[in-house]
């Protein structure tokens, strides 16, 4: 089993929309969680943290369910901007970042 | 807004050279990190550092790389007797701290391509 795996994707919705993208992990004792964005051909950037409560920034929801090893990430009023490859992203013991394949977002107009 | 910066950002190189990433960490950040992006798939972890030593190495980080920081503000990734499969984009990150929590800032990249 793939230690980060992800919604295969891609997602093509129209700009407004709401999406959400799914994530879950095989290592029971990861510390820590994130989503970053990747635009094409450039570096990670990070999105947010993932807390176990559930975390808002703007339009950007994060939840985290420790039992099931399951993190999401919800976008709503989707703008053209928001085009990206969303990684989910894993903080093992030793502090190394584990990455998943990444979910492709499109936003349409 | 403080960045980590990489050089050079684009490397063609002939297979079986030597290379060397440079990259310059934030400047208050004590934990640093290469991943490589081989195109189309993943992020992979390769290395990190902290203390002078490396702290951590996946299976990739082989006896064909060696990481330095060779003074204050560089840290550098050595590729030694590169082979086609070496061709991809490497990130260098850095961390102020190892908390929980505390994300990884990413550089650029460096686009290494081997001939």
């Amino acid at each position: 089993r793939k230690e980060v795996e992800q919604d295969p994707g891609p997602f093509n919705v129209p700009e407004g929309a709401t999406v959400a993208f799914n994530c879950t992990y095989s290592n029971s004792a990861s510390q820590s969680f994130f989503w970053y964005r990747q635009d094409c051909r450039k570096e990670p950037k990070l999105l947010m943290s993932v807390y176990s409560s559930g975390n808002e920034d703007g339009r950007f929801t994060a939840q985290l369910n420790r039992a099931s090893q399951y993190i999401s990430l919800l976008i709503r009023d989707s703008k053209l901007s928001d085009s990206a490859t969303y990684l989910c992203v894993v903080e093992n013991y030793g502090q190394n970042f584990v990455f998943g394949p990444g979910t492709r977002l499109s936003v349409l107009p | 807004e403080p960045e980590v910066t990489q050089t050079p950002s684009h490397q063609v190189t002939q297979m079986g050279q030597e290379v060397i990433l440079r990259c310059v960490p934030i400047s208050n950040h004590l934990y640093f990190y290469w991943y490589r992006q081989i195109l189309g798939q993943k992020v992979e972890f390769l290395v990190s550092f902290y203390n002078n030593e490396i702290s951590e190495k996946s299976e990739i980080f082989d006896d064909q790389f060696s990481v330095e920081r060779p003074d204050g503000s560089n840290f550098t990734l050595k590729i030694r007797s590169t082979k086609l499969e070496d061709s991809a984009m490497y990130f260098c990150a850095s961390r102020e701290t190892g908390m929980s929590n505390q994300p990884q800032h990413f550089g650029d990249g460096t686009r290494l391509s081997i001939l």
